[in-house]
């Protein structure tokens, strides 16, 4: 079963507009959530975890259970933001599964 | 090593050949991914390693594809008659169980021509 589903494939932006990246989870526990990032030619690396309530680089991502959502914003997207987003699942405490990627593109 | 390490780099190999990619994980991590990266692709998940229980290979693509890992060390991703359409870059993560973060390695550039 699809537990992660980020449905963009590649979502482009102006730089300075806001950006949301979306990302919807099916899991009946309690979801421990995380996005990761690979800027080009570097290596995938965690950005945020949900349990943090952290901003990291201007970015935020809100845990909707109602919803089963895990969207990542930005209130002004800048140009280093391009790059592929991945959301995550961390499930039973034990496998993670990743979604398939979203491309931020952010033009000048 | 303080990363996930993963040799080789990049491997060019023909058309037919067998490959053999290799994934060091973090010291100590029982959890170890392997997934297939193609070119402006996202992840696709390949197989999942977890300490001594079974493997989860639901996402190899064909029986040309293997993986072994010993206990909780070094793993190795087999590719049989490579074709074409295997070039991509292959990743490798590891993990601990409620580590609430899994680490990547740089991955492999496979190119079969």
């Amino acid at each position: 079963a699809q537990r992660v589903t980020q449905p963009e494939k590649l979502l482009s932006v102006f730089k300075g507009a806001p950006v949301e990246l979306k990302c919807n989870y099916s899991y009946s526990g309690s979801p421990e959530l995380f996005w990761y990032v690979q800027y080009s030619r570097q290596r995938l690396q965690l950005l945020l975890r949900h349990i943090s309530r952290e901003s990291i680089k201007g970015f935020t991502a809100d845990l909707n259970k109602g919803e089963t959502s895990f969207h990542l914003k930005k209130p002004f997207a800048q140009e280093e933001d391009s790059a592929m987003y991945y959301c995550a699942l961390l499930y039973n405490f034990n496998k993670f599964y990743f979604g398939s990627g979203t491309k931020l593109n952010v033009k000048p | 090593g303080a990363g996930v390490s993963q040799s080789p780099s990049n491997k060019v190999t023909e058309k037919g050949k067998d490959v053999e990619l290799r994934c060091d994980p973090i010291s100590g991590h029982t959890a170890l991914y392997w997934y297939r990266q193609r070119l402006g692709q996202g992840l696709e998940f390949l197989i999942y390693f977890q300490g001594n229980s079974a493997p989860d290979k639901s996402g190899l693509p064909s029986d040309r594809f293997s993986a072994e890992r010993t206990g909780e060390s070094v793993s190795t991703l087999t590719i049989q008659r490579t074709q074409q359409e295997d070039s991509a870059v292959y990743l490798c993560a590891s993990s601990l169980p409620r580590l609430t973060e899994a680490f990547f390695g740089q991955g492999t550039r496979l190119t079969v021509v």
